[in-house]
């Protein structure tokens, strides 16, 4: 199974750039790399998704190494309302439970 | 926009009570989940569905079963209702990318049933 490790919290404050790091050293070649992020009392909501390389949106960046054993979400500029829980998903639907694993996420706390 | 619609964001219940928590989209998704979360262990994905009666366990089953008679419409049934399923339950629909070119994994969410059994 494809499972993903991130840190567990990190700070930072208004106007920086957050980067959350999660690790998946055992990716499957057909894997996709997905970021959601969660505001308290909500439901996860998606922001990112990647194979290789780099993908970048309104939201955010996300950095995909050549060997794609971990995988980098950037977040520019950071805001108080960037507040939340990120969660790492590594998989495809089709392959069934595996590509359904949220784990605990990465708690951001931006100061002001 | 995508709208998944939760039959109650609050429920209090019973011990040995059934309970039936209801979830509706909107937007003719194939695929839709069940999943609990608790504070420090994340979204644990309890049950989901690739198409209408067809079902799947998820990492946590026990407990609970599911029913899928329409498309739209997923139910997470706990028969016999227990302490320890306190918890916040949230549903979830994506569609399937070889018949929308959508993304895989981006599931949509609803707001999710704090529920708290007695």
């Amino acid at each position: 199974l494809a499972k993903t490790t991130q840190p567990i919290s990190m700070d930072s404050y208004e106007g920086q750039e957050v980067n959350i790091t999660c690790s998946h050293n055992n990716i499957a070649t057909n894997d996709y790399i997905t970021w959601y992020q969660q505001f308290p009392s909500q439901g996860p909501r998606f922001i990112i998704q990647g194979y290789k390389t780099k993908v970048t949106n309104e939201v955010a960046s996300l950095f995909i190494p050549a060997d794609r054993k971990s995988s980098t979400l950037s977040l520019p500029r950071v805001s108080l309302s960037d507040t939340a829980v990120y969660y790492c998903l590594v998989g495809r639907p089709d392959t069934g439970r595996r590509a359904l694993t949220f784990g605990s996420g990465t708690r951001l706390q931006v100061q002001p | 926009d995508v709208k998944v619609t939760q039959s109650s964001r609050y429920l209090v219940k019973r011990t040995g009570e059934k309970v039936f928590l209801e979830c509706v989209q909107d937007m003719d998704h194939e695929n839709m989940f069940w999943y609990r979360q608790d504070p420090g262990l994340g979204l644990r994905l309890i049950y989901f569905s690739y198409d209408v009666k067809m079902k799947e366990k998820g990492d946590i089953p026990e407990g609970y079963s599911v029913s899928r008679e329409k498309k739209e419409r997923f139910s997470l049934i706990l028969e016999s209702a227990s302490t320890n399923q306190t918890s916040m339950y949230l549903c979830a629909s994506s569609s399937s990318p070889t018949t929308s070119g959508s993304l895989y994994n981006e599931q949509f969410f609803g707001p999710g049933t704090r529920l708290t059994v007695l």
